[in-house]
């Protein structure tokens, strides 16, 4: 069975460009997620999918950041436009069932985004 | 709101030596924690976790980490190291937040260097 797999891998863009980080999690995975970890600091939540639906998206840093998932399948994160700030590695997560903490999460390997 | 500290941020043993990782979280109820690994160029791996029960849990690659409630702990062991465990380690605990919402809070991770 594939696992999480995230695209690009790497990728490193002038700031003020757009850059779309795409996921796509274990399939019949309802629950989705993006974290994102900026260079020397911890891993941090950005947002949480149930199916296509926006379950929870405090932890987005600001309205430059634009999450979706289409028809509850993979996801894209945008970052529009991208600011040197927004440089690290964006994880993505999937897990099976609704109450999370029941279900193990199954992590991408992330991609390293660099905005020079 | 909970937080996770991981007060050593580069750790290097020798082959073979035991190895023990700190991990101390604030929580105000019953933690869930857990302890990821990632190798280079992988993504984040779940070696164990703890959601109530035994406080000794073992996890994948003879590790285990000990739950002490006392001292708001989470240190994972192994008594023997391997050169493949070179990698980042992070510990991290889940959490409800504004009802039904779930998430991840990581610490900054410890970096484990193997010395042959």
């Amino acid at each position: 069975e594939a696992g999480v797999t995230q695209f690009p891998s790497h990728s490193v863009i002038e700031k003020g460009q757009t850059v779309t980080l795409r996921c796509d999690p274990i399939s019949g995975h309802d629950n989705l997620y993006w974290y994102r970890r900026v260079m020397g600091k911890e891993i941090k939540f950005l947002l949480h999918f149930v199916k296509e639906s926006k379950q929870d998206e405090s932890g987005m840093p600001n309205n430059r950041f634009l999450a979706e998932r289409t028809g509850g399948t993979y996801s894209t994160l945008k970052v529009q436009p991208a600011e040197l700030e927004d440089s690290g590695v964006y994880f993505c997560a999937s897990s099976q069932y609704r109450y999370y903490m029941d279900t193990e999460a199954f992590f991408g390997q992330g991609t390293r985004l660099t905005v020079v | 709101a909970q937080s996770v500290t991981q007060p050593d941020i580069h750790i290097t043993v020798s082959e073979g030596a035991s190895l023990e990782l700190r991990c101390n979280y604030s929580y105000g109820a019953t933690p869930y924690l857990f302890w990821y690994v990632q190798s280079p160029g992988q993504g984040l791996q779940l070696l164990l976790k703890y959601f109530s029960g035994d406080t000794l849990v073992q996890g994948i690659k003879g590790f285990e980490a000990e739950f002490k409630r006392s001292q708001s702990s989470f240190n994972l062991r192994k008594p023997s190291v391997h050169w493949s465990d070179a990698a980042e380690y992070f510990c991290a605990v889940g959490a409800y937040s504004g009802g039904s919402n779930y998430k991840l809070t990581f610490g900054k991770g410890t970096l484990l260097t193997v010395n042959p």
